[in-house]
């Protein structure tokens, strides 16, 4: 299995412009997560999904949006990136009482 | 929302010395879990405790769960190079999907 795969590992962004964080599970797990950490800190999660089809919204859910269409894809939108969004966002899913985190993108916006 | 506190945010140690970093909730807390993320890399989790009192053990590793389920420690014995990382504590965002809060982490820098 590889696990949790996110694409792209680096992007960088101007203000306003939009993109999509990838974030794929081949582990058939049906809670999956994404959360953003900024440099020195702790994770904050920002959506969440209980499977597909289902989302709700986290601790931090301004200026993201996510669908969830398969088990296995968990995509996050930024639609006006801000310079207040740049950081590391992880994606992540769930089976039993572990999290299984990817290896994040980290995300610049200028 | 539920705020976990973690102290210290670095601790500098000597290769052999020993690392506590500690975890406290003003909430009880129904379970909590820790992870290590090496640097550049992803949190990887470690262990969860759940009952009032519980120590677990890996390796060099001890965690422990307060009788209150208020806090919790994470103690590392005779520190290797490889225990370099930052060291976070987690809890259950109180959520049906249970969605971690995170602690800020406790940066573990050792000297060789």
């Amino acid at each position: 299995n590889a696990g949790v795969t996110q694409t792209p590992k680096f992007r960088i962004l101007k203000i306003g412009q939009s993109m999509t964080l990838q974030c794929a599970q081949d582990m058939n797990h049906n809670y999956m997560y994404w959360y953003r950490q900024d440099p020195g800190m702790g994770l904050k999660l920002i959506y969440y999904s209980v499977g597909a089809g289902i989302t709700d919204k986290g601790e931090v859910p301004n200026g993201y949006n996510v669908s969830r269409s398969t088990t296995e894809d968990f995509p996050l939108r930024l639609e006006l990136a801000a310079p207040s969004q740049t950081s590391v966002y992880f994606c992540a899913s769930r089976a039993g009482d572990t999290q299984y985190f990817g290896p994040g993108t980290r995300l610049t916006v200028l | 929302g539920q705020q976990v506190m973690q102290i210290p945010q670095y601790q500098h140690v000597q290769e052999g010395e020993d690392f506590t970093t500690y975890c406290n909730s003003s909430t009880t807390l129904s379970n909590i879990q820790w992870y290590k993320q090496r640097p550049g890399g992803h949190p990887v989790f470690l262990i969860q405790l759940v009952k009032s009192g519980e120590v677990k053990k890996q390796k060099r590793l001890t965690f422990q769960f307060g009788e209150a389920k208020k806090n919790s420690s994470l103690h590392i014995t005779a520190t290797q190079t490889t225990d370099v990382g930052t060291y976070f504590c987690a809890a259950n965002s109180g959520g049906g999907a249970d969605g971690l809060t995170f602690g800020k982490g406790t940066h573990l820098i050792i000297q060789p």
